[in-house]
């Protein structure tokens, strides 16, 4: 059974820019969370998609948006970057309807 | 929404002695309290949970147990083990919308 997945490992990115990050799901699973984890915080919810739709979001601007794939694989897209958006982005993992969420290792992303 | 509250945010023991991490949650609602353990470079890693309708979870040297009418959690770890030592997060899961709310952590340091 493959673990939660995502790439890059690390990313340096300038004020302004956009950048994507990428998570592979694991084996069977067909619900995907984003997290984004400031240093030193917990997890912040950012959303979550179900059936290649958003199915529920944090407090986190339009500039977050995401994509799901009919493999259930998906993306995390940010336009605008900003300072403070430089962070660990961490993504999830489940099976619809079940508790459980599997991390994968986490994007930490560096905005200069 | 749900805020979670996680004390101590700094937790040194010695090995062989016992850990405890308490979490107190703001929404009655919530249904799910699972806990986390995230070393070094790593994403979180699912180590215990509990549901709203059991007041006691153990699995080996880990415990959880739930107070819902104070709405407190707590993880007990017995005979701590220098592998032990990481950063744990307790979380809540709001139950209308699956979205999942982390405290802000704990290190726990396992001294020799």
């Amino acid at each position: 059974e493959t673990g939660v997945t995502q790439s890059p490992t690390h990313l340096i990115k300038t004020r302004g820019q956009q950048v994507t990050l990428r998570c592979s799901s694991q084996s069977g699973h067909n619900t995907v969370s984003w997290y984004q984890q400031a240093l030193g915080q917990g997890p912040q919810f950012i959303f979550q998609y179900y059936r290649e739709e958003e199915n529920g979001r944090g407090n986190f601007p339009p500039r977050f948006s995401g994509l799901q794939f009919p493999n259930y694989s998906s993306e995390l897209n940010v336009n605008a970057l900003e300072l403070d958006d430089s962070a660990l982005y961490l993504c999830a993992s489940s099976l619809v309807g079940a508790d459980e969420q599997f991390f994968g290792p986490g994007t930490r992303l560096t905005v200069l | 929404g749900e805020n979670v509250e996680q004390h101590p945010s700094t937790l040194s023991v010695q090995e062989g002695d016992s850990a405890v991490i308490k979490c107190t949650y703001s929404d009655s609602a919530s249904n799910y309290f699972p806990w986390y353990k995230q070393e070094l470079g790593k994403g979180p890693q699912l180590i215990i949970d509990i549901r709203s309708n059991v007041g006691e979870k153990k699995d080996q040297r880990i415990a959880v147990t739930l107070n819902k009418t104070a709405k407190h959690f707590s993880l007990h770890i017995t005979e701590t083990q220098p592998e032990d030592s990481a950063v744990y997060f307790c979380a809540a899961r709001e139950n209308r919308d699956d979205k999942i709310i982390f405290g802000k952590g704990t290190r726990l340091h396992i001294l020799p």
